[in-house]
């Protein structure tokens, strides 16, 4: 198993300002992803974090708009750029250890509200 | 290409009775099944999957889904509800050997009535 801790866990932003959110695993994970969950809906994949590469993005979503980063196996950050009202949002991250059989393991969230 | 579909965004039962969640999934290729719950004001949290073996599988809090390759299902049941299970509930499909992606459902709140 694996437990995802993510900061900040909820965040009140102006329209136009960046927000850098965090994702940390205890142990090293395969894959990690990066999901959107607006209110009231489900998740949507965002991105594919992939370590020391880029990530790749889901239809609908681009890197100037949502830069990830993954720096090795235990952490990634989702920076949500130039926001505005529609990003309010929950931002979840998830991961997959090597032998888990495709098993996702979550993050808590973080919730974001753009003014 | 995969997908799930939940029916019923929204399902009441009364406290002790029987748990009905209704998930239908499509692929192409065998596919692997979840039940995740999400709880308020908190991330997902496995109840159950779904890769090879045995049809019925258990989860935790006495949740159990039955995969059901002839009918493309994988309905979760939970004999009698408690108060502690109203949550969001989501079944999710992804595919064996291919970029690890889960595909969610739209989701289903489970409401208990006293």
């Amino acid at each position: 198993s694996a437990v995802i801790s993510q900061k900040p866990s909820r965040d009140i932003c102006q329209r136009g300002t960046s927000l850098t959110i965090q994702c940390q695993v205890d142990s090293q994970v395969t894959m990690m992803f990066w999901y959107r969950q607006q209110p009231g809906q489900s998740l949507t994949l965002i991105a594919t974090a992939n370590q020391g590469s880029e990530a790749t993005y889901e239809s609908g979503f681009v890197i100037d708009k949502f830069p990830i980063s993954r720096p090795n196996l235990t952490f990634s950050t989702l920076t949500v750029s130039n926001m505005s009202p529609e990003d309010s949002s929950i931002y979840l991250c998830s991961g997959i250890p090597g032998l888990a059989a495709n098993e996702q393991f979550f993050g808590p969230g973080t919730r974001l509200t753009v003014l | 290409a995969q997908s799930v579909t939940q029916l019923g965004s929204h399902v009441s039962v009364s406290e002790g009775a029987l748990v009905l969640l209704r998930c239908n999934y499509s692929s192409s290729v065998p596919p692997y099944l979840f039940w995740y719950v999400q709880y308020p004001n908190q991330g997902l949290q496995l109840l159950l999957k779904y890769t090879t073996g045995a049809t019925l599988v258990k989860g935790i809090n006495g949740f159990e889904a039955e995969f059901k390759k002839s009918e493309t299902s994988f309905h979760l049941t939970k004999p009698s509800a408690h108060m502690s299970d109203a949550a969001e509930y989501f079944c999710a499909v992804s595919v064996r050997n291919r970029d690890d992606k889960i595909i969610f459902g739209k989701g289903t709140r489970l409401h208990i009535l006293p």
